[in-house]
């Protein structure tokens, strides 16, 4: 098993332009999410997907879009990208219940010039 | 919504010594506290949890207490050593599904 996939892994971008980060997951997992992670603010939740046909707002949605394709694949899309969205990503996902451990991708690496 | 606070942001102890980090929380209806390590360069892994029904748990050199009248929780590490060097995160769950993250402790461990 795979666990956690995400890409790109490293990306560079100019202000206002749009990409989006893919995440895939093999463990059958219900619930998705998308972190941002940047130098002494810790994990911030962006979005993320309890279930299948499902997303919500986490604590920093503002800029940022989120489709939950099917239960393996949650992506994560910058419409019009600005520096202040460098950052390092993280896709998770998790089973439901009350274990709840988070299962991270290996981070993307997003600069915004 | 739940707001976690973390403490310290650096530690630094010689090998064999104790680390502890301390977190407190908000939502008083929070029932779940995991701990992630994030080794350098790498993602963040789950390390030890511990649900509100229970005041400690142990694995190995790592602990974990949680005061649910203060609303904080504690991660003990004992005989540190230069592995246990990374980044550490608690967290607490706030519903069935959205954690929240504290900001982060950098642990050194020196030699």
């Amino acid at each position: 098993n795979a666990g956690v996939t995400q890409t790109p892994k490293f990306q560079v971008l100019k202000t206002g332009q749009s990409m989006t980060l893919q995440c895939a997951q093999d463990m059958n997992h219900n619930s998705m999410y998308w972190y941002r992670q940047d130098p002494g603010m810790g994990l911030r939740l962006i979005y993320y997907s309890a279930s299948e046909g499902t997303t919500d707002k986490g604590e920093v949605p503002n800029g940022y879009n989120v489709s939950r394709l099917n239960k393996r694949e949650f992506s994560l899309r910058l419409e019009s990208a600005a520096p202040s969205q460098t950052s390092v990503y993280f896709c998770a996902s998790s089973g439901t219940g009350h274990t709840g451990e988070l299962f991270f991708g290996e981070g993307s690496r997003l600069t915004v010039l | 919504g739940e707001n976690v606070e973390q403490h310290p942001s650096t530690l630094s102890v010689q090998e064999g010594d104790s680390a502890v980090i301390k977190c407190t929380y908000s939502d008083s209806a929070s029932n779940y506290f995991p701990w992630y390590k994030q080794e350098l360069g790498k993602r963040p892994q789950l390390i030890i949890d511990i649900r509100s029904n229970v005041g400690e748990k142990k694995d190995q050199r790592i602990a974990v207490t949680l005061n649910k009248t203060a609303k904080h929780f504690s991660l003990h590490i004992t005989e540190t050593q230069p592995e246990d060097s990374a980044v550490y995160f608690c967290a607490a769950r706030e519903g069935f599904q959205k954690l929240v993250f504290g900001t982060g402790t950098r642990l050194l461990v020196s030699p």
